[in-house]
């Protein structure tokens, strides 16, 4: 059981830079979630894919962001232009089903610093 | 706006004593509860979850109450140990959603 891995697992920038975070998930899950969770708060929701397929995104990912799911295996969330306020912990998600109320199995995350 | 809060951060109990953690939600469209639990420099993990048709779920030491009328929920872990320390996250889940809105989080400490 490898569970889900995220890498790296820390990263700094500077303000401006773009950075590319990735995620992969169990192997035989379909739907693989994005979240992000800021100091004393909950996780919030991204967006999700179910294989290959985007089909959610919050409003909170701005045109900065965009996320991919090639072939329905690992995911990579890039982050443009990045700004101090996109520092959190970025953290992923897989499961196994389509009705929405699976559980989800979360990754360690990425911890983004931008100076 | 918070759609679901937890209004306590922190809940110190002494081993073998029940841990309860509370959950208030606004969002009539919710259906679905989570509770999961949270290690530091670890990702969450789920711990226990309850459908709106019901009112309580057990598992092991975790039970889960739902009271539709108040829009809350709690979480009871009896007896508590200090392994149970960590930080506890309550989340809920619309009827046709997908994602899972998520509480600030309550902070348990489980006191040998």
């Amino acid at each position: 059981d490898t569970g889900v891995s995220q890498d790296p697992r820390h990263k700094i920038t500077k303000r401006g830079q773009n950075v590319t975070f990735r995620c992969d998930p169990i192997s035989e899950h379909n739907r693989l979630y994005w979240y992000r969770q800021t100091l004393g708060q909950g996780p919030e929701f991204l967006t999700y894919f179910q294989n290959e397929a985007q089909l959610e995104k919050s409003r909170l990912l701005s045109d900065r962001f965009s996320a991919e799911r090639p072939k329905g295996s690992f995911s990579t969330l890039e982050i443009q232009r990045t700004e101090q306020g996109d520092s959190a912990m970025y953290l992923c998600a897989s499961s196994l089903g389509t009705a929405g109320r699976e559980k989800l199995f979360f990754g360690s995350g990425t911890q983004l610093s931008v100076l | 706006d918070q759609q679901v809060k937890q209004n306590s951060p922190s809940l110190s109990v002494q081993e073998g004593r029940i841990s309860i953690l509370n959950c208030d939600y606004t969002n009539s469209m919710f259906d679905y509860f989570l509770w999961y639990k949270k290690y530091p420099a670890e990702g969450p993990t789920f711990l226990i979850s309850i459908s709106s048709i019901k009112d309580k779920n057990e598992d092991g030491r975790f039970t889960v109450f739902l009271n539709k009328s108040a829009k809350h929920l709690s979480l009871h872990i009896v007896p508590s140990q200090p392994g149970d320390s960590a930080v506890y996250f309550c989340a809920a889940c619309e009827t046709s959603g997908s994602r899972l809105t998520f509480g600030e989080g309550t902070q348990l400490t489980v006191n040998p």
